[in-house]
């Protein structure tokens, strides 16, 4: 069947330094890849959305700049968080999704921020 | 951009009752409406969605129901069980794009046995 797997389930990091993630989608191929993050009691938010064949788009509040996004083909996604600081923690989602098909996502990877 | 407001914060019901979790959204253009649950320390999984051409969707004890004139959105759940226990929440999206989606702030639901 379909899923989205991310990777690392869990991590730490050290206050200014960065951490990369990862996203596989297995038995699909994501046309779409949108990066969320849920930070400590609050709902999800939209970080930014890739598509194949299309420059990634950013919400307002997250830039490239912070969150640089790979998206080299259609099973896999990667998403760095740099120099990250304590309002950086949280849930991080990985939302992929197959032409006109509801997205599927994976477990998240849970940053915490030391 | 799209802000979708989950009106319940939480909810609690008895075993066999019925729930209901209410959500608003503002743009019009928004005609995609899924529902996810997470229970505790797991992350999202997809409950039921509804598409703006139609005003209601029933899968076994979910039903959304969806009111575009009001930009309204609710999940209806019968016979509630304990393992019904989660965060619901409700998100909207434009059909051109379902995985951009805005989510509502969520609702814990807790089933009292």
């Amino acid at each position: 069947g379909a899923l989205v797997y991310q990777y690392p389930r869990r991590t730490i990091c050290k206050s200014g330094t960065s951490m990369r993630m990862e996203c596989q989608a297995v038995g699909f191929q994501a046309t779409s890849v949108a990066w969320y993050r849920q930070s400590p009691q609050k709902t999800f938010e939209l970080i930014a959305l890739s598509t194949v064949n299309s420059a990634i788009k950013y919400e307002q509040n997250f830039t490239q700049e912070k969150f640089p996004i790979s998206h080299p083909n259609l099973s896999f996604s990667s998403m760095t968080v740099l120099n990250a600081y304590l309002e950086d923690r949280g849930l991080y989602l990985c939302g992929a999704m197959a032409d006109n098909q509801a997205p599927l996502f994976g477990e998240g990877t849970r940053l915490s921020v030391l | 951009g799209e802000k979708v407001e989950q009106h319940e914060s939480t909810l609690s019901v008895r075993e066999g009752d019925s729930a209901v979790i209410n959500c608003t959204y503002t743009d019009t253009a928004s005609s995609y409406f899924p529902w996810y649950k997470q229970e505790a320390g797991k992350s999202l999984h997809f409950v039921i969605d509804i598409r703006s051409n139609v005003d209601r969707k029933q899968s076994q004890r979910l039903t959304v129901l969806l009111d575009k004139k009001a930009k309204r959105f609710s999940l209806h759940i019968t016979a509630t069980q304990p393992e019904d226990s989660a965060i619901y929440f409700c998100a909207a999206s434009l059909m051109s794009n379902y995985n951009v989606l805005y989510f509502g702030s969520g609702t814990k639901l807790t089933v009292e046995p």
